[in-house]
């Protein structure tokens, strides 16, 4: 079973309007975490965000926000206020207490003007 | 500047002929990993390492060595290179591994093709 899924291969938005990036993931750790991460076409990976298994609060950065549902397993980026700059490859992923990190195939959002 | 760094770049080379991809980090990092990128697929951990001499197989080891014998370098060794291993590679680096606010800091990529 894979790890980390991530259902939509490519997501358009306006500029300026909120988009969620869905991500769900499969574990039976107690202990987890959730990160998101931006390849622009450059092709640098970028961190944007973590959330942790036992954090309450969702995480925020900036106009990052992971929307952390436990019981469904789904840890969604929202990105507010989108900007051209926005459009890149984005990878969700966790790690495990045994070390190992797994990231899913990934989103390619596109931001209109 | 706290930084990855990933040698070759690029490397284009035949099948069988024996390469290494060097990685070099400067931040007194724990923990290192070699990841794999190809279309479609997204990022595949190959190795990691908790600390020196200590390795450990990610999902697709494969054709592929690696050994950490000093903290700040992880070479990632094909020691019979194939077609299938033409791809995009990251070295990536984490203050410790496991779970915890520990984001990965990556090299730049090494595009290899082996023809």
């Amino acid at each position: 079973a894979q790890k980390i899924t991530q259902t939509q291969p490519g997501m358009f938005v306006q500029e300026k309007e909120a988009v969620t990036l869905d991500c769900t993931y499969d574990t039976s750790d107690q202990s987890y975490g959730l990160f998101w991460y931006k390849q622009p076409s450059s092709g640098e990976m970028i961190f944007l965000i973590y959330q942790g298994s036992y954090d309450e609060q969702n995480a925020t950065e900036g106009r990052y926000s992971l929307n952390f549902q436990k019981a469904r397993k789904s840890a969604n980026l929202v990105i507010s206020a989108s900007q051209l700059g926005d459009s890149a490859m984005y990878f969700c992923a966790m790690s495990e207490t045994g070390n190992q990190f797994y990231f899913g195939t990934g989103t390619s959002l596109t931001v209109i003007p | 500047e706290a930084q990855v760094t990933q040698n070759p770049r690029y490397l284009i080379t035949v099948t069988g002929k024996k390469l290494t991809v060097t990685c070099s980090q400067n931040m007194n990092h724990e923990y290192m990993s070699w990841y794999r990128q190809d279309p479609g697929l997204g990022l595949r951990q190959i190795y990691y390492s908790m600390n020196v001499e200590v390795t450990d197989k990610g999902d697709v080891p494969e054709g592929y060595k690696v050994s950490r014998k000093e903290k700040r370098n992880f070479p990632l060794i094909l020691e019979s290179p194939s077609p299938n291993q033409t791809s995009l590679y990251f070295c990536a680096s984490s203050p410790l591994g496991g779970v915890g606010n520990q984001p990965q800091h990556f090299g730049d990529g090494t595009r290899l093709s082996i023809l």
